[in-house]
């Protein structure tokens, strides 16, 4: 059964900071892998989609690469800012097309 | 603007009754879940649907229900079966549940209470 990892469960740097956050996955047979952000109370946006065949994705700040082999992911944000604090969902995409998530990483960006 | 739209924002359930939550997507996508998202757990997969008229259970469809009569929507009842119903409820969508089109887009989501 695919489980997802995030590490660290938490984290807080001061504005500026450039930034990593780590997912891991056991089952390396998925469709594609995507990075959400949750603001409180809210719903999913969807940051970076990195399908199977790809090794990253940039947006902006944000950098998602993609190793199937070694089960990993990590989402760069580049130059943090206090509208970056959120928590950061990381899902892999299973045999029906369902998302299996990952418990996240909030991060708090501090001024 | 399109998107998924989910109501109510706040539901309360009183012990007993049944409940239905509202998923509406004007995206043409052919693929709807839901999940339910419990503090310190993560979201997890209640039902999904992969085309109209049929759909199937996930990791924790106990105690709810869904029909997909129409594309756009993709209701969930929340029965008295379910015993612990107190949770987040996210609806999402994807063109369809194979290979390169399973980029999901989430509602902004409906906060179910027991009372």
């Amino acid at each position: 059964k695919q489980e997802v990892t995030q590490i660290p469960a938490a984290l807080s740097v001061p504005e500026g900071e450039n930034l990593v956050l780590n997912c891991s996955f056991t089952d390396s047979a998925i469709y594609n892998l995507q990075w959400f952000r949750q603001d409180p109370g809210k719903g999913l946006t969807s940051l970076l989609l990195i399908q199977s065949s790809q090794r990253e994705q940039t947006s902006g700040r944000l950098n998602a690469s993609l190793d199937k082999s070694s089960g990993r992911s990590t989402l760069y944000i580049a130059a943090s800012q206090p509208g970056d604090s959120a928590t950061y969902l990381c899902a892999v995409t299973g045999s029906q097309g369902n998302l299996i998530f990952g418990k996240g990483t909030k991060l708090s960006v501090k001024p | 603007d399109g998107g998924i739209t989910q109501s109510p924002k706040y539901l309360f359930r009183k012990e007993g009754q049944n409940v239905t939550l509202s998923c509406e997507q004007n995206l043409n996508h052919d693929a709807m879940y839901w999940y339910r998202q419990d503090p310190g757990q993560g979201l997890r997969l209640i039902y999904y649907s992969q085309i109209v008229n049929d759909f199937q259970k996930g990791d924790i469809a106990e105690g709810y229900s869904v029909s997909r009569e129409k594309k756009e929507s993709f209701p969930l009842t929340v029965t008295s079966a379910q015993k612990n119903p107190t949770a987040f409820y996210l609806c999402a969508s994807s063109i369809d549940s194979q290979g390169l089109n399973t980029e999901a887009f989430f509602g902004q989501g409906t906060r179910l209470t027991v009372v």
